[in-house]
């Protein structure tokens, strides 16, 4: 079983509007981290959150970690088309790095 | 700055053949991972090597296997190949990653089992 999942699988929005995706795990971790990933191109790491901060911010991306509920949210303010790709949240427990489903986001200019 | 460097970036392979994959971390990096991303799936973890010793082990197949040498590049070797092993196949590096380091990924390496 997949140790984040992610919630929703696809997500269509107009330019300028927000987006927000959900991830979800299931064992303890030392940090979550949000990747990005375009259509068949390599990950590309957006932020980490370690497991004793609740909120990070880096530009447009707001990240929350919720560890009581084992959850995070990835938010993308003022989307840009430019942002339309795949994105994962990756769980770091030990020395692994475990990645859930991922969010399809789409961003309509 | 030098990245994760993967060859080859595709491979086109006939059922029943083995295959390399090639990894060439960052510099300095002492944790090396590999994945496993079919279409549409999010990746899969597949044994990860630490100071090139392995660390830990997902789901990978017993045909397959890895190693990280002296000068720290990392190897899967593939056999027996089967359809099913059509994938993406990412190399990621990262300095211990449980000290909130950041992994940093290749761009991968298609494999086309035909």
């Amino acid at each position: 079983s997949q140790q984040g999942e992610e919630d929703p699988q696809a997500l269509s929005i107009q330019e300028g509007e927000n987006a927000t995706m959900n991830c979800s795990y299931k064992t303890s971790i030392n940090n979550l981290q949000w990747y990005r990933q375009n259509s068949g191109r390599g990950l590309v790491h957006l932020i980490l959150i370690r497991s004793n901060e609740r909120e990070k911010h880096s530009g447009r991306l707001r990240v929350t970690l919720d560890t009581s509920k084992k959850s995070s949210s990835l938010l993308i303010t003022a989307s840009r088309a430019a942002d339309t790709a795949s994105y994962f949240c990756a769980t770091v427990a030990g020395n692994m790095l475990t990645f859930g489903g991922g969010t399809r986001l789409m961003v309509k200019p | 700055a030098a990245g994760v460097i993967q060859s080859p970036r595709h491979l086109i392979k006939e059922k029943r053949e083995t295959a390399t994959l090639k990894c060439y971390p960052i510099p300095r990096h002492d944790t090396v991972y590999w994945y496993q991303q079919g279409p549409g799936q999010d990746p899969q973890f597949l044994i990860s090597f630490y100071e090139k010793m392995q660390s830990d082990k997902g789901s990978i197949p017993d045909r397959f296997s890895a190693q990280q040498f002296s000068d720290y590049h990392s190897e899967l070797n593939m056999s027996s190949l089967e359809l099913g092993d059509s994938a993406l196949y990412f190399c990621a590096s990262s300095l211990v990653v449980y000290m909130n380091t950041e992994a940093f990924f290749g761009q991968g390496t298609r494999l086309t089992v035909v």
